[in-house]
């Protein structure tokens, strides 16, 4: 399978705890993006990276979130201190340059408690 | 702000009619436009896109209807099919930066026998 690739697809924290969610992006793709979905809206952009250089931030990531992507390849979302409000379906997308579709990954669902 | 608008937070076609989903934005940067659809648990898939260039796109039982000037998109599915039943989300970017998706908050297809 060379699509898009999420992990874990579920996870249930307890308030207060960090959580790490990784995605593995179709890997000719340059660009990386990173969403959130919450129920009945659609997904709202957090953050993007341009092989390995984190060129734009919403701002939805507060403090709390961090996102890397080394050598440009795989990415990371770090969710520091996590409150009830972070729960949501956590997207990552990849595409390549110009004028083309994203693809994205399963989603990572966040279940704070 | 809410620059991407689905109106039709639900649709309900019978199988084998035509399923027309509309969308309209405010953003006139817009240029490229797609459609994407989601099941439960998963992320996006995408279906179908148009660039601001064009007014009509075409593949297979999936069309995509740009106007620019009314800054509405449409998408039409003919014949339904049971296996439509999904919620679809139109989405925009511009060619500047980051090209990000703007998503709609979605509309529920629902196709009956």
């Amino acid at each position: 399978d060379t699509g898009v690739s999420q992990d874990p697809r579920h996870k249930i924290t307890k308030r207060g705890q960090n959580v790490t969610f990784r995605c593995d992006p179709i890997s000719e793709h340059n660009r990386l993006y990173w969403y959130r979905q919450t129920l009945g809206q659609g997904p709202e952009f957090l953050t993007y990276f341009q092989n390995e250089a984190q060129l734009e931030k919403s701002r939805l990531l507060s403090d709390r979130f961090s996102a890397e992507r080394p050598k440009g390849s795989f990415s990371t979302l770090e969710i520091q201190r996590t409150e009830q409000g972070d729960s949501a379906m956590y997207l990552c997308a990849s595409r390549r340059t110009g004028n083309t579709e994203a693809f994205f990954g399963q989603g990572t669902r966040l279940t704070v408690v | 702000d809410q620059q991407v608008k689905q109106n039709s937070p639900s649709l309900s076609v019978q199988e084998g009619r035509i399923s027309i989903l509309n969308c309209d934005y405010t953003n006139s940067m817009f240029d490229y436009f797609l459609w994407y659809k989601k099941y439960p648990a998963e992320g996006p898939t995408f279906l179908i896109s148009i660039s601001s260039i064009k007014d009509k796109n075409e593949d297979g039982r999936f069309t995509v209807f740009l106007n620019k000037s009314a800054k509405h998109l449409s998408l039409h599915i003919v014949p339904s099919q049971p296996g439509d039943s999904a919620v679809y989300f139109c989405a925009a970017s511009d060619t500047q930066g980051a090209q990000k998706l703007v998503f709609g908050q979605g509309t529920r297809l629902t196709i009956n026998p």
